[in-house]
């Protein structure tokens, strides 16, 4: 069955602290995989995408990670801002087929100053 | 949101009658979407359409309807057969063809059914 799992739920860090949030998916063929910002009440917003031969994608202070062989990805943010505060979505994408998208439950990150 | 308008933001209806979502993209996309999101659920797709005038049951589809007469709108139709429509909708919009495009999403609008 194809899943994305996310964790954790919910997390709450200080604001300048790193965190770690993970993916661990068992959607096969595999394309690529996507984090997405949603902040509260917009719609989500594409940070990264990585394709089955990228580990590593950094698009400012965020840094995505994957590992197809695990089929395990990571969303690194250093430094954190008040303006971090969202949920943040793993989106899994399958080779073929139009309804091809798998979501994951988000983590809702909360920066606190 | 990147060229995706949702409207209304906030919808309230009473339980029994029909509601229109309205969606418009100005990207030149030839798909469209439209999700729904609950609290601690992954967005589920309801219905998309990949061209003109053709369009294809999601995973949810069941009480709601939908109506591609145009390429830059996309509404969806909550009826009054959905069993709980409240929730929080969210349209968005791609490109097709080889290879996989990223789906731009709109704004959402939160309808709440009473």
């Amino acid at each position: 069955k194809n899943q994305v799992e996310q964790s954790p739920q919910s997390l709450i860090i200080l604001e300048g602290k790193n965190c770690t949030l993970q993916c661990n998916y068992t959607v096969s063929p595999f394309s690529n995989l996507r984090w997405y910002k949603q902040d509260t009440g917009r719609g989500p917003v594409s940070l990264t995408i990585m394709t089955f031969s990228e580990n590593t994608k950094s698009n400012g202070r965020y840094t995505a990670t994957l590992d197809a062989d695990t089929k395990q990805s990571s969303l690194h943010i250093t430094a954190s801002q008040l303006s971090d505060s969202a949920s943040y979505i793993c989106v899994v994408t399958l080779q073929t087929g139009a309804n091809n998208l798998f979501f994951g439950t988000g983590t809702r990150l909360t920066v606190i100053p | 949101d990147g060229g995706i308008t949702q409207s209304p933001k906030y919808l309230f209806r009473k339980e029994g009658q029909n509601v229109t979502l309205s969606c418009e993209q100005n990207l030149n996309h030839d798909a469209m979407y439209w999700y729904r999101q609950d609290p601690g659920q992954g967005l589920r797709l309801i219905y998309y359409s990949q061209i003109v005038n053709d369009f294809q049951k999601g995973d949810i589809a069941e009480g709601y309807s939908v109506s591609r007469e145009k390429k830059e709108s996309f509404p969806l139709t909550v009826t009054s057969a959905q069993k709980n429509p409240t929730a929080f909708y969210l349209c968005a919009s791609s490109f097709t063809g080889t290879g996989t495009y990223e789906q731009y999403f709109g704004p959402g609008t939160r309808l709440t059914v009473t």
